[in-house]
């Protein structure tokens, strides 16, 4: 089956620091890719969508300057946290979609920031 | 505009008993759902989905759910819970027309000996 893959899978940061997530599809080209946050015992929240070599798409509310998000590739794309602050503490998860029929999106394991 | 609602943010059943997570959404357009599973500390793994097809959808580890249109439902549902089915799970429904999925709050799973 379709495999995603994140990088790393927690960090820890002081406060006004830059953290980068990686992730990536690992056997299947992935021309669209997702970003939910988590908070603790809540649902996923769609930060924005990203299309292989184009701008990504934010969902309202998300500030698209704080949380910088790259798709170079087929099967990479990345989520940079500037400047990060405590209140930016949570559990990131990408998704990816292929070329495969029905909206069907493979989720990455997740990535726990903490931001001291 | 797609919304998913699930009733119940807890479920407690007992080993071998009958599992049903609930969930009702709103979709302007024919909605494609999902409900995926969730351990702690991990991703999304998808137990099954309905795309416009057979209304009664059969997924892994012995789940399944019924697209009920009249009643704007995609309950889940498992004979007899496990142990291990116990987690979190996430009803979501995306539109045909567009890639986001809409999750609903989840319910927690929890299975007693």
């Amino acid at each position: 089956g379709a495999v995603v893959s994140q990088h790393p899978s927690w960090v820890i940061c002081k406060s006004g620091t830059s953290v980068k997530i990686e992730c990536r599809s690992l056997d299947f080209q992935a021309t669209t890719m997702f970003w939910y946050r988590q908070f603790p015992k809540q649902s996923l929240m769609l930060m924005a969508t990203s299309n292989e070599g184009s701008k990504a798409t934010y969902e309202q509310g998300v500030e698209k300057d704080k949380f910088l998000i790259n798709h170079a590739s087929l099967t990479l794309s990345t989520l940079t946290v500037t400047s990060a602050h405590p209140e930016d503490s949570s559990f990131y998860i990408c998704s990816a979609r292929g070329l495969a029929a029905y909206n069907e999106q493979f989720f990455g394991p997740g990535t726990r920031l903490t931001v001291l | 505009a797609q919304s998913v609602t699930q009733l119940g943010s807890h479920v407690s059943v007992s080993e071998g008993a009958l599992v049903l997570l609930r969930c009702n959404y709103s979709s302007s357009v024919p909605p494609y759902l999902f409900w995926y599973v969730q351990y702690p500390n991990q991703g999304l793994q998808l137990l099954l989905k309905y795309t416009s097809a057979a209304t009664l959808v059969k997924g892994i580890n012995g789940f399944e759910a019924e697209f009920k249109k009249s009643e704007t439902s995609f309950h889940l549902t498992k004979p007899s819970a496990h142990m291990s089915d116990a987690a979190e799970y996430f009803c979501a429904v995306s539109a045909g027309n567009t890639d986001k999925l809409i999750f609903g709050t989840g319910t927690r799973l929890q299975v007693f000996p």
